[in-house]
């Protein structure tokens, strides 16, 4: 079946430094790729998403390409900032586009930056 | 445009009594989904609804948990008989077609 496969945290990093959050998904299909984020106490909201191969995603600074060949959506940003402190989750939704159907998620990773 | 409700924020029970978990969907999206976030997990998904209709419910456990998304009113997970492997954070999300997804706040629900 549909899985996703995300790094293991947490991740602590410094101000500025650069952040990559490794994510590689089973499925079958073409399925669309999300990165959602979830700052404490609150729900996810989508970061960024990108439904085909080779689209990259971006929002905030944070950009993902969505890789066939090696079935990965790796999340990275040039340079973190205190306020980017989250538990960031990866997930893959095999309907197209993502808007129904259900969505499958990574574990999360939680990253704490540092000032 | 209020985004998805959810509440309560935080709900407590005791074992044995029955939680109700109310998801009131963006205006104009007529899809709720229903996630469940145990400690230190990622979210699973439990059922998929369409207003009167149960869609997909493949991630919901067999017994005391049941979902509904009347014509009027918000959606409801209701939980019967809770345990404390209840306790957790459940997520509401809604969408319509050919747009994504919107999460709500969740409910923190924690069975002593």
């Amino acid at each position: 079946g549909n899985s996703v496969t995300q790094m293991e945290g947490p991740v602590t990093l410094s101000e500025e430094a650069f952040l990559t959050i490794n994510c590689t998904y089973t499925a079958t299909g073409y399925p669309s790729l999300f990165w959602y984020v979830q700052y404490p106490g609150e729900g996810l909201q989508l970061l960024l998403k990108a439904t085909k191969a080779d689209d990259k995603g971006s929002n905030k600074g944070f950009e993902a390409t969505y890789r066939k060949e090696t079935t990965s959506f790796h999340l990275e940003k040039g340079s973190v900032q205190v306020s980017d402190s989250a538990v960031y989750f990866c997930a893959l939704s095999d309907r197209n586009g993502g808007s129904q159907g259900n969505l499958i998620f990574g574990k999360g990773t939680k990253l704490s930056v540092k000032p | 445009n209020a985004g998805v409700m959810q509440n309560p924020r935080h709900l407590v029970r005791r074992r044995g009594q029955e939680a109700r978990l109310r998801c009131s969907p963006m205006k104009g999206h007529s899809h709720v989904y229903w996630y469940r976030q145990l400690p230190e997990e990622g979210l699973k998904f439990m059922v998929y609804l369409q207003k009167e209709n149960i869609i997909d419910e493949s991630g919901m456990p067999k017994e005391r948990f049941s979902a509904e998304f009347p014509k009027e009113g918000p959606s409801i997970l209701r939980i019967q008989q809770v345990v404390r492997g209840d306790s957790a954070a459940y997520f509401c999300a809604s969408s319509s077609p050919g747009y994504g997804y919107t999460f709500g706040s969740g409910t923190r629900l924690t069975v002593v």
